[in-house]
């Protein structure tokens, strides 16, 4: 399983930016680059994915480096409600059968300060 | 459609018993997974479903584990003769891939403790 790595915690002061980084060396050319988030006593919540482009959404924007082997999702103003633990996530792809799973990591846990 | 359920959210049980978690995914969803998180961790892959088909289980998912989705809508996780190092939060995710869509939606997960 490929593997995706995050630092353990990240604080950010509230309205500012925040640039949560991630690197998947073992990228492979079929998985996709998702991002998830989670808060306390709830399941992990989609914020966004791609593949080789950048992406925006609603809810943040996805960079992703030339080579893909690292990525960083971008919250343009955090708020108190966006604390949480933020997972990358490459979405594998079984070349035999073309299903998927996602692969987790530990995460980002993100403290926004008020 | 208010998303993917689970049931129960809380389960409490004494080491031996079997348990059996049920999850309700969004109507139409093809794809149904299972993960299991315990503290601290993220969530780990335990199986996944594409219609009824089980396509694929971890290393995970001991012999004491099974799961089924009988009709390709509902499905069901069961662990037999239940061990404290069970205890963890269960999750349910569905999906329905279209196009380059294919994002996951997760239930808020069963809690289980073993005693």
């Amino acid at each position: 399983d490929a593997k995706t790595t995050q630092p353990n915690s990240m604080e950010s002061n509230e309205e500012e930016p925040v640039h949560l980084p991630c690197n998947h060396s073992t990228i492979s050319g079929t998985d996709y680059i998702h991002w998830y988030r989670q808060l306390p006593s709830q399941g992990p919540e989609y914020v966004i994915h791609g593949l080789t482009s950048n992406v925006n959404n609603r809810m943040a924007s996805l960079a992703i480096a030339e080579d893909r082997k690292s990525s960083t999702l971008i919250l343009h103003r955090a708020t108190l409600r966006d604390a949480a633990v933020y997972y990358c996530i490459l979405r594998e792809t079984q070349k035999a059968s073309g299903t998927y799973k996602y692969i987790f990591g530990t995460g980002t846990r993100l403290k926004v300060l008020a | 459609d208010t998303g993917v359920s689970q049931d129960p959210r809380h389960k409490i049980t004494k080491r031996g018993q079997n348990v059996t978690f049920r999850c309700d995914p969004i109507s139409e969803h093809n794809r149904l997974y299972w993960y299991r998180q315990t503290l601290g961790q993220g969530p780990e892959f335990l199986t996944y479903f594409q219609n009824e088909a089980q396509l694929e289980k971890s290393r995970l998912l001991s012999d004491r584990f099974s799961a089924e989705r009988p009709k390709g809508s509902f499905s069901t996780l069961e662990i037999q003769r239940t061990e404290q190092g069970d205890s963890a939060m269960y999750l349910c995710a569905s999906s329905l891939v279209v196009g380059t869509r294919a994002e996951a939606f997760f239930g808020q997960g069963t809690r289980l403790t073993v005693v």
